[in-house]
Protein backbone atom coordinates (compact mmCIF):
# COMPACT_ATOMS: atom_id res chain seq x y z
CA UNK A 1 0.00 0.00 0.00
CA UNK A 2 1.03 3.82 -0.90
CA UNK A 3 2.29 5.94 2.16
CA UNK A 4 3.45 8.66 3.17
CA UNK A 5 5.96 10.43 0.57
CA UNK A 6 8.45 13.35 2.06
CA UNK A 7 11.37 14.71 0.41
CA UNK A 8 14.30 15.45 0.84
CA UNK A 9 15.47 12.82 3.13
CA UNK A 10 18.15 14.34 4.15
CA UNK A 11 18.80 17.86 4.16
CA UNK A 12 22.00 20.17 5.33
CA UNK A 13 21.51 23.61 5.26
CA UNK A 14 23.88 26.80 7.05
CA UNK A 15 22.59 29.28 9.46
CA UNK A 16 20.10 32.08 7.65
CA UNK A 17 19.10 30.20 4.87
CA UNK A 18 16.24 28.75 3.87
CA UNK A 19 14.61 25.04 3.38
CA UNK A 20 11.57 23.38 1.93
CA UNK A 21 10.46 19.88 2.85
CA UNK A 22 7.58 18.17 1.05
CA UNK A 23 4.99 15.94 2.07
CA UNK A 24 2.91 13.50 -0.21
CA UNK A 25 -0.19 12.30 2.11
CA UNK A 26 -1.92 8.69 1.15
CA UNK A 27 -3.71 8.90 -1.82
CA UNK A 28 -7.34 10.13 -0.81
CA UNK A 29 -6.12 11.56 2.45
CA UNK A 30 -7.26 15.09 2.56
CA UNK A 31 -5.67 16.16 6.11
CA UNK A 32 -2.01 16.57 6.64
CA UNK A 33 0.14 17.19 10.15
CA UNK A 34 3.50 18.26 10.24
CA UNK A 35 5.74 17.35 13.47
CA UNK A 36 9.32 18.36 14.53
CA UNK A 37 11.29 15.68 16.52
CA UNK A 38 14.39 16.84 18.32
CA UNK A 39 16.98 14.68 19.26
CA UNK A 40 15.73 11.86 22.13
CA UNK A 41 12.88 13.96 22.07
CA UNK A 42 8.94 13.26 21.53
CA UNK A 43 7.25 14.39 18.07
CA UNK A 44 5.81 17.78 18.68
CA UNK A 45 2.52 19.12 16.75
CA UNK A 46 3.54 22.01 14.56
CA UNK A 47 0.85 23.01 12.06
CA UNK A 48 -1.90 20.79 10.42
CA UNK A 49 -4.01 21.21 7.47
CA UNK A 50 -7.32 20.01 6.62
CA UNK A 51 -8.88 20.04 2.50
CA UNK A 52 -6.33 23.01 1.73
CA UNK A 53 -6.31 24.96 4.61
CA UNK A 54 -4.97 25.41 8.05
CA UNK A 55 -7.04 23.48 10.72
CA UNK A 56 -4.56 23.69 13.57
CA UNK A 57 -1.25 25.33 14.46
CA UNK A 58 1.23 24.50 17.22
CA UNK A 59 4.68 25.63 18.43
CA UNK A 60 5.25 26.65 14.97
CA UNK A 61 8.07 29.78 14.55
CA UNK A 62 7.29 32.50 12.96
CA UNK A 63 10.15 32.26 10.72
CA UNK A 64 7.89 28.80 9.43
CA UNK A 65 5.26 28.94 7.13
CA UNK A 66 2.99 26.39 5.38
CA UNK A 67 0.80 25.25 3.11
CA UNK A 68 -1.49 22.68 1.39
CA UNK A 69 -2.14 22.39 -2.50
CA UNK A 70 -4.84 21.54 -4.51
CA UNK A 71 -3.46 17.57 -4.78
CA UNK A 72 -3.30 17.81 -1.35
CA UNK A 73 0.54 17.79 -0.83
CA UNK A 74 1.84 19.99 1.51
CA UNK A 75 5.23 21.91 1.93
CA UNK A 76 6.98 23.06 5.02
CA UNK A 77 8.92 26.29 4.75
CA UNK A 78 11.55 27.21 6.66
CA UNK A 79 13.52 30.57 6.67
CA UNK A 80 16.39 32.35 8.80
CA UNK A 81 17.15 28.96 9.54
CA UNK A 82 18.83 28.52 13.16
CA UNK A 83 21.04 25.64 14.75
CA UNK A 84 17.95 24.96 17.33
CA UNK A 85 15.92 24.17 14.23
CA UNK A 86 18.15 20.69 13.73
CA UNK A 87 15.53 17.88 14.04
CA UNK A 88 13.84 15.45 11.88
CA UNK A 89 10.38 16.57 10.37
CA UNK A 90 7.49 14.68 9.65
CA UNK A 91 4.63 14.82 7.62
CA UNK A 92 1.22 12.48 9.06
CA UNK A 93 -1.75 11.98 6.79
CA UNK A 94 -5.06 10.95 7.76
CA UNK A 95 -8.77 11.07 6.62
CA UNK A 96 -11.13 12.63 7.94
CA UNK A 97 -9.28 14.68 11.05
CA UNK A 98 -8.77 13.08 13.72
CA UNK A 99 -8.64 9.59 12.23
CA UNK A 100 -5.56 7.61 12.21
CA UNK A 101 -1.92 9.16 11.04
CA UNK A 102 0.21 7.79 9.17
CA UNK A 103 3.47 9.53 9.39
CA UNK A 104 6.17 9.32 6.65
CA UNK A 105 9.72 8.82 6.84
CA UNK A 106 11.06 12.13 7.75
CA UNK A 107 13.10 14.44 6.77
CA UNK A 108 16.68 14.86 8.73
CA UNK A 109 17.28 19.11 8.76
CA UNK A 110 21.11 20.06 9.66
CA UNK A 111 21.93 23.40 10.42
CA UNK A 112 25.33 24.39 10.56
CA UNK B 1 4.76 19.45 31.64
CA UNK B 2 4.20 16.54 29.41
CA UNK B 3 0.48 15.90 29.08
CA UNK B 4 0.75 12.44 28.23
CA UNK B 5 3.23 10.50 30.92
CA UNK B 6 4.73 7.33 29.25
CA UNK B 7 6.48 5.24 31.89
CA UNK B 8 9.15 3.24 32.09
CA UNK B 9 11.14 5.71 29.68
CA UNK B 10 13.76 2.67 29.55
CA UNK B 11 13.51 -0.82 30.14
CA UNK B 12 15.65 -3.53 29.47
CA UNK B 13 15.01 -7.03 29.55
CA UNK B 14 15.96 -10.59 28.81
CA UNK B 15 14.11 -12.66 26.15
CA UNK B 16 10.73 -14.64 27.16
CA UNK B 17 10.18 -11.75 30.09
CA UNK B 18 6.95 -10.35 29.73
CA UNK B 19 6.60 -6.22 30.11
CA UNK B 20 3.64 -3.35 30.14
CA UNK B 21 3.99 0.19 29.08
CA UNK B 22 2.08 2.86 31.04
CA UNK B 23 0.81 6.08 29.45
CA UNK B 24 -1.44 8.16 32.24
CA UNK B 25 -3.18 11.52 31.49
CA UNK B 26 -4.97 14.05 33.94
CA UNK B 27 -7.09 14.47 30.42
CA UNK B 28 -9.65 12.53 28.18
CA UNK B 29 -8.48 11.53 24.74
CA UNK B 30 -11.08 10.81 22.03
CA UNK B 31 -8.36 8.07 20.66
CA UNK B 32 -5.18 6.96 21.53
CA UNK B 33 -2.63 5.57 18.86
CA UNK B 34 0.26 2.99 19.50
CA UNK B 35 3.77 3.37 17.42
CA UNK B 36 6.94 2.33 16.85
CA UNK B 37 10.21 4.05 16.11
CA UNK B 38 13.09 3.02 14.78
CA UNK B 39 16.06 4.99 14.79
CA UNK B 40 15.79 7.92 12.19
CA UNK B 41 12.38 6.52 10.92
CA UNK B 42 8.74 7.71 10.94
CA UNK B 43 6.89 6.17 13.44
CA UNK B 44 4.67 3.08 12.21
CA UNK B 45 1.63 2.57 13.79
CA UNK B 46 0.61 -0.01 15.51
CA UNK B 47 -3.16 0.27 16.99
CA UNK B 48 -5.70 2.54 17.71
CA UNK B 49 -8.09 2.57 20.63
CA UNK B 50 -11.26 4.96 20.94
CA UNK B 51 -13.55 3.28 23.18
CA UNK B 52 -13.30 3.39 27.17
CA UNK B 53 -12.17 -0.12 28.23
CA UNK B 54 -11.21 -1.72 24.65
CA UNK B 55 -8.30 -4.25 24.55
CA UNK B 56 -6.79 -4.68 21.25
CA UNK B 57 -4.32 -8.26 20.49
CA UNK B 58 -2.01 -7.43 17.91
CA UNK B 59 0.13 -10.82 17.85
CA UNK B 60 2.11 -11.28 21.76
CA UNK B 61 0.92 -7.21 21.87
CA UNK B 62 -2.40 -6.37 24.09
CA UNK B 63 -3.41 -2.79 24.19
CA UNK B 64 -5.78 -1.37 26.63
CA UNK B 65 -7.36 1.77 26.88
CA UNK B 66 -8.75 2.67 30.53
CA UNK B 67 -12.75 3.13 31.09
CA UNK B 68 -12.32 7.21 31.44
CA UNK B 69 -9.89 7.27 28.15
CA UNK B 70 -7.33 9.08 30.39
CA UNK B 71 -4.70 6.08 30.45
CA UNK B 72 -3.55 3.20 28.12
CA UNK B 73 -0.84 0.19 28.48
CA UNK B 74 0.90 -1.90 26.24
CA UNK B 75 1.76 -5.26 27.34
CA UNK B 76 4.11 -7.60 25.56
CA UNK B 77 4.28 -11.10 26.53
CA UNK B 78 7.40 -13.56 25.99
CA UNK B 79 9.54 -10.73 24.49
CA UNK B 80 11.85 -11.47 21.24
CA UNK B 81 15.18 -9.26 20.72
CA UNK B 82 12.83 -8.32 17.60
CA UNK B 83 10.58 -6.23 19.96
CA UNK B 84 13.56 -4.05 20.31
CA UNK B 85 13.05 -0.41 19.32
CA UNK B 86 11.13 3.04 20.72
CA UNK B 87 7.53 2.53 21.55
CA UNK B 88 5.10 5.90 21.25
CA UNK B 89 2.03 6.66 22.95
CA UNK B 90 0.30 9.24 20.99
CA UNK B 91 -3.33 11.02 22.06
CA UNK B 92 -6.01 12.78 20.01
CA UNK B 93 -8.29 15.31 22.23
CA UNK B 94 -11.29 16.10 21.74
CA UNK B 95 -11.95 19.28 19.20
CA UNK B 96 -8.50 19.74 18.28
CA UNK B 97 -8.47 19.05 15.26
CA UNK B 98 -7.03 15.47 15.65
CA UNK B 99 -3.35 16.49 15.97
CA UNK B 100 -1.31 13.90 18.49
CA UNK B 101 0.16 14.17 21.86
CA UNK B 102 2.97 12.15 22.33
CA UNK B 103 4.07 10.54 25.17
CA UNK B 104 8.11 10.94 26.26
CA UNK B 105 8.78 7.18 24.41
CA UNK B 106 9.91 4.45 26.00
CA UNK B 107 13.19 2.18 24.79
CA UNK B 108 12.97 -1.15 24.54
CA UNK B 109 15.75 -3.57 24.62
CA UNK B 110 15.32 -7.09 24.54
CA UNK B 111 18.30 -9.33 25.23
CA UNK B 112 18.51 -12.52 23.61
Amino acid sequence: AAGVIQSPRHLIKEKRETATLKCYPIPRHDTVYWYQQGPGQDPQFLISFYEKMQSDKGSIPDRFSAQQFSDYHSELNMSSLELGDSALYFCASSSPPGDEQYFGPGTRLTVT
Amino acid sequence: TQLLEQSPQFLSIQEGENLTVYCNSSSVFSSLQWYRQEPGEGPVLLVTVVTGGEVKKLKRLTFQFGDARKDSSLHITAAQPGDTGLYLCAGSLYNQGGKLIFGQGTELSVKP
